[in-house]
This record gives structure tokens, sequence and C-alpha cells, in this order.
């Protein structure tokens, strides 16, 4: 079975402030993908980023970067210069490679970016 | 590219009342949709998973008959909540796989909007 663990959940930080929000995963699974998407107030889901087992570099999307440390576990995301708009929840996910390809989801941490 | 459109957006009905909600691919053909329910301030359950022209697979706990579950064309499923009840408020969210959006050679789901659901 796959787990994702978000132990904050709730994050405050100033604007143009870089913030990190965890996420720590457990799976047998010998290959999977890790994910983290953006939900603000109106509902939708928004992917920002994308992170897979065998990557040997570190995904990075714009201000946004996966701190992967695959023995750890650990999947966390940073967010450099932080903005106003980035004030939401955020959910890290991840699902298998191979087979059944849903995604599971960590409970969430709701990022509030103070100006 | 990419887009999922989820409908209604919101709904409200009186209790024992069916309601249908759609999840459309508009620009992608979708082989498989995941529906998903949010509770406040939660995090996001999956329901079930359904491919074009099968029956959904359910997620343990998830009552087959409570919600029907319907994948007719690659880019429409619907989620019917039959009898509805005030406990099945909530915010039910669809999202949609298909062969197009790869990132890092990974298929990455589109979301639909998601539709609020409030039972009188």
């Amino acid at each position: 079975a796959q787990k994702i663990t978000q132990t904050q959940p709730g994050m405050f930080v100033q604007e143009k402030e870089a913030v990190t929000l965890d996420c720590t995963y457990d799976t047998s699974d010998p290959s999977y993908g890790l994910f983290w998407y953006k939900q603000p107030s109106s509902g939708e889901m928004i992917f920002l980023i994308y992170q897979g087992s065998y990557d040997q570099q570190n995904a990075t999307e714009g201000r946004y970067s996966l701190n992967f440390q695959k023995a750890r576990k650990s999947a966390n995301l940073v967010i450099s210069a932080s903005q106003l708009g980035d004030s939401a929840m955020y959910f890290c996910a991840m699902r298998r490679i191979q087979g059944a390809q849903k995604l599971v989801f960590g409970q969430g941490t709701r990022l509030t970016i103070n100006p | 590219g990419a887009v999922v459109s989820q409908h209604p957006s919101r709904v409200i009905c009186k209790s024992g009342t069916s309601v249908k909600i759609e999840c459309r691919s508009l620009d992608f053909q979708a082989t498989t949709m995941f529906w998903y329910r949010q509770f406040p301030k939660q995090s996001l359950m999956l329901m079930a998973t359904s491919n074009e022209g099968s029956k959904a697979t359910y997620e343990q706990g998830v009552e087959k008959d409570k919600f029907l579950i319907n994948h007719a064309s690659l880019t429409l499923s619907t989620l019917t909540v039959t009898s509805a009840h005030p406990e099945d408020s909530s915010f039910y969210i669809c999202s949609a796989r298909g062969p197009g959006r790869l990132v890092s050679g990974a298929n990455v789901l589109t979301f639909g909007a998601g539709s609020r659901l409030t039972v009188l």
C-alpha cells in the first residue's frame, strides 16, 4: 500500500521568502512517481511538479523545485520568492508507474503568504 | 491543452433525489477517469476508477449502488449520486488521464474544477 504524509497542517510565510513544504511517503513499489498539486480556494487542482523515482536530478519548474531524497523517502516542495498568489492548499501525491495508476494524496498543507 | 470540464460546479438538492455530475475532457481522449471526494479541509479520497467502455472499479468502502459511474465515451464520464442524503454533501472532483499530457515521461492527470454538492 502507498501512503503519503504531510505533517504541516498550516504554514505562514512572508512574501518573497522561500518556503519548504514537507512530504514523506511509503511504498513497496520499485518505481513510482511523486506529484505536487496546488488547490486554491476555488477548488481546482493545479499540477505543479513531478518527480520520478528513478530520476537522477531533482525536478524544477520555474519557482518550484522538488527536494527528492529517496533514501529518506521524502519529496519536499520548495517555493522560491513566494507571492501572495501562492496562498492555497498544497497536496503531495504519489502513484505507481506500472499497474493501477491512481493517485494517492497526502493530507495537505495550507500555505498562507503574508504581505 | 489538456482541459477537463466538470459540471455543475454547484448543486443543491433535496434528500432522496439523484444528482448527476459530468466530467468531460475537452481537447484529449481520456482513457481513464478518476472520481475523488473531498470533505472540508481534508484530502482527496479516491472513490473509483473508470475506463472507457468498462465497469468502474470502486475503492473499498464506496457504495457502488450509491455512486453510479458511467464512462460511455473517451471524453465523458458521469457520477450519479443516487437517493442523496445530507451525509453525501461534499466536494466531488474528477480527473482524467489520456495519452497526450506527459511531463518528464509521466502521464499527468488533469483535474476538473470540482462540483460542490449540498443535500438538504
